[in-house]
């Protein structure tokens, strides 16, 4: 079974200042990936996606993240907050289990954006 | 926009009753997912149509159930309605090939009273 934790419930930053959010995978086999925000009263949207490819995957707003194998880690990061990245972000992994290709989220990250 | 739209936004029901809620998918994708977000919890999965079959079904019981039509449009519907219903319930539509993303709708916010 497959599964995701996001380390932090909660990351405030400063607009302008780098922001992390971390996220381990448990899988038994190459896992897909994913980070995907929601925004309040909002449908989820996807950031990026690993697919085994390159490590260092570029997402959509600026948004990057690092698989790292021998970590267990997909950690979120970006250089510079802006004040419209203020939303939850969720690390996700997919795999095949019971038939489907189902999505497990994690918990979720709180990402707050302060002056 | 992902193309994936949902239907109705909003709903309140009584205990007791039935609801359903319906799911147009992207143009070409085959595969819809159902997942419930309770408030402050990720998604969860419910169950994945394919081809009009499901294929494959979270920890939820017999009376959430669902439907897949011949246009990959798809169905939830849930009996017996409890309070612990209350949830934004997200519909995700993709390929069933590996390595292809999902793209949600904007959700049912379904609250049971």
């Amino acid at each position: 079974a497959q599964s995701v934790t996001q380390l932090d419930s909660h990351v405030s930053v400063s607009e302008g200042t780098p922001v992390l959010l971390r996220c381990n995978y448990s899988s038994s086999y190459s896992p897909s990936l994913f980070w995907y925000v929601q925004h309040p009263n909002k449908g989820l949207q996807l950031l990026l996606k690993y697919t085994s490819a390159a490590t260092l995957v570029k997402g959509i707003n600026g948004f990057e993240a690092e698989f790292k194998k021998s970590e267990t880690s997909f950690h979120l990061t970006k250089p510079s907050a802006h004040m419209s990245d203020a939303a939850e972000y969720f690390c996700v992994v997919r795999g095949r289990t019971g038939g489907g290709n189902k999505l497990t989220f994690g918990t979720g990250t709180q990402l707050k954006v302060e002056l | 926009e992902t193309g994936v739209t949902q239907s109705p936004t909003h709903l309140i029901k009584t205990r007791g009753q039935q609801v359903t809620l319906r799911c147009s998918s992207q143009s070409g994708h085959n595969t819809v997912s159902w997942y419930q977000q309770a408030l402050g919890q990720g998604p969860q999965f419910i169950f994945q149509y394919y081809r009009e079959e499901e294929n494959g079904r979270g920890n939820f019981p017999p009376r959430f159930s669902g439907l897949q039509f011949p246009n990959y449009s798809s169905e939830l519907n849930v009996n017996a309605l409890e309070l612990d219903d209350s949830a934004l319930y997200l519909c995700a539509s993709s390929l069933m090939e590996p390595n292809t993303e999902a793209f949600f709708g904007q959700g049912t916010r379904l609250t049971v009273v």
